[in-house]
This record gives C-alpha cells, sequence and structure tokens, in this order.
C-alpha cells in the first residue's frame, strides 16, 4: 500500500529566503507526481505536475524533482513571498490500474514572515 | 474559463442524519474525483468517476455513503446516516481525461457532525 510523508510539517522562513519541501512515497511504481497548494478554507490548486519519465518541472519560482527509485520528490521555492503562504501537499498517482488511485502527503504547513 | 462548483459550502448535522452534497466540475472535464479531508491530513480519495461510470470506490464507506454522476456531468455525494468521524472536508475534483492529467479542485463542503 503506497503511503506518503511530507517533511518537515511546519516551517517558518523570512522573506527572500530560498526553501525546499520534502515528500517521501513507499512505493516507486507510480505514474506521476503532483505538488499542490492549499490556502485555509479553500480547495487544492495544482502547481506542478511530473511524470514519471520526468525529473523535474519548473513554474516561475518554483521547481520540483522527482527521484523515482529513491521514491522522493522536493519543492524548492525561490525567494520566497509572504503570498506563498499556505499548506503544499504531494500526490502520488500509481501506475496506471484500478483499484488504487491518488494518495496525499499530510502537507506542509508554510509560513513567510514579511 | 468556470472553476469546480460545489454547494454547499458548510453543513452542520447531528449524527444520524443525512446530508448531501453537489459538485459540478469544470465543463467538458470527463474525470470526477470526491476526497475526503480530515483536519490535519491530507485528501483521502472516496471515489473516482469516468464519466457516469465508477472507476474506483474502494474507500468509500459503501454501507453509509453513495455517489452518482447522472449523465455524465453533476454528481452528488450522500451520507447516511451520518457518523461524527464523517466530520471532514469533502473536495471535488475534475480533470480533463484522468490519472495523466492535472486535477482541479472545488472549494470544498466542510461538514460538522455533532
Amino acid at each position: 500500500k503506497q503511503e506518503v510523508t511530507q517533511i518537515p510539517a511546519a516551517l517558518s522562513v523570512p522573506e527572500g529566503e530560498n526553501l525546499v519541501l520534502n515528500c517521501s512515497f513507499t512505493d516507486s511504481a507510480i505514474y506521476n507526481l503532483q505538488w499542490f497548494r492549499q490556502d485555509p478554507g479553500k480547495g487544492l490548486t495544482s502547481l506542478l505536475l511530473i511524470q514519471s519519465s520526468q525529473r523535474e518541472q519548473t513554474s516561475g519560482r518554483l521547481n520540483a524533482s522527482l527521484d523515482k527509485s529513491s521514491g522522493r520528490s522536493t519543492l524548492y521555492i525561490a525567494a520566497s513571498q509572504p503570498g506563498d503562504s499556505a499548506t503544499y501537499l504531494c500526490a502520488v498517482s500509481p501506475v496506471l490500474n484500478y483499484g488504487q488511485n491518488f494518495v496525499f502527503g499530510p502537507g506542509t504547513r508554510l509560513s513567510v514572515l514579511p | 474559463e468556470a472553476g469546480v462548483a460545489q454547494s454547499p459550502r458548510y453543513k452542520i448535522i447531528e449524527k444520524r442524519q443525512s446530508v448531501a452534497f453537489w459538485c459540478n466540475p469544470i465543463s467538458g472535464h470527463a474525470t470526477l474525483y470526491w476526497y475526503q479531508q480530515i483536519l490535519g491530513q491530507g485528501p483521502k480519495l472516496l471515489i473516482q468517476f469516468q464519466n457516469n461510470g465508477v472507476v474506483d470506490d474502494s474507500q468509500l464507506p459503501k454501507d453509509r455513503f453513495s455517489a452518482e454522476r447522472l449523465k455524465g456531468v453533476d454528481s452528488t455525494l450522500k451520507i447516511q446516516p451520518a457518523k461524527l468521524e464523517d466530520s471532514a472536508v469533502y473536495l471535488c475534483a475534475s480533470s480533463l481525461v484522468g490519472q495523466a492529467d492535472t486535477q482541479y479542485f472545488g472549494p470544498g463542503t466542510r461538514l460538522t457532525v455533532l
């Protein structure tokens, strides 16, 4: 059974710092991995999607990497801003089959202080 | 482009009562997901529809939860009877085709069972 963990559970940094969020998964047989952002009281917003054949994806100040063999992904946020404060979740999708679907991690709660 | 719509946004009921949630996905999206998110945890997939057929409902407590997606567009999720442990945010998401695509989430329905 796929399990996803995220470290740290919470993180507080001053504005302008670069930071890394970590995601680990137990079963390397994944189809893709997604990083999401969740603001309080709201749904999730997809940030980056990495296919299993890819090593990384970039969008603006965000860079996500994937090391499938070691069961790890990182989300790098450059030059953090107060508006980046949110909970960040990763989710893995298993190799295409029916019976098990997306598994989410518990999230990392990020606070960027002005 | 309109996003995923959900209603109601909040619901408070007493245990053993029934409740229903509604979701309208993004136009043209074939795949619809219902997730349960308990406070402090990542979302857990309850059921996935592809058009109006069920792809995965392995984690849906079928003795009390039911869901349908008539005509392959809107969907309703029902709980009958509700238990205290059903208190959570219920998120609906949709994607264009399925597992390979980005999921777009609605704002969620926060359910409190007293």
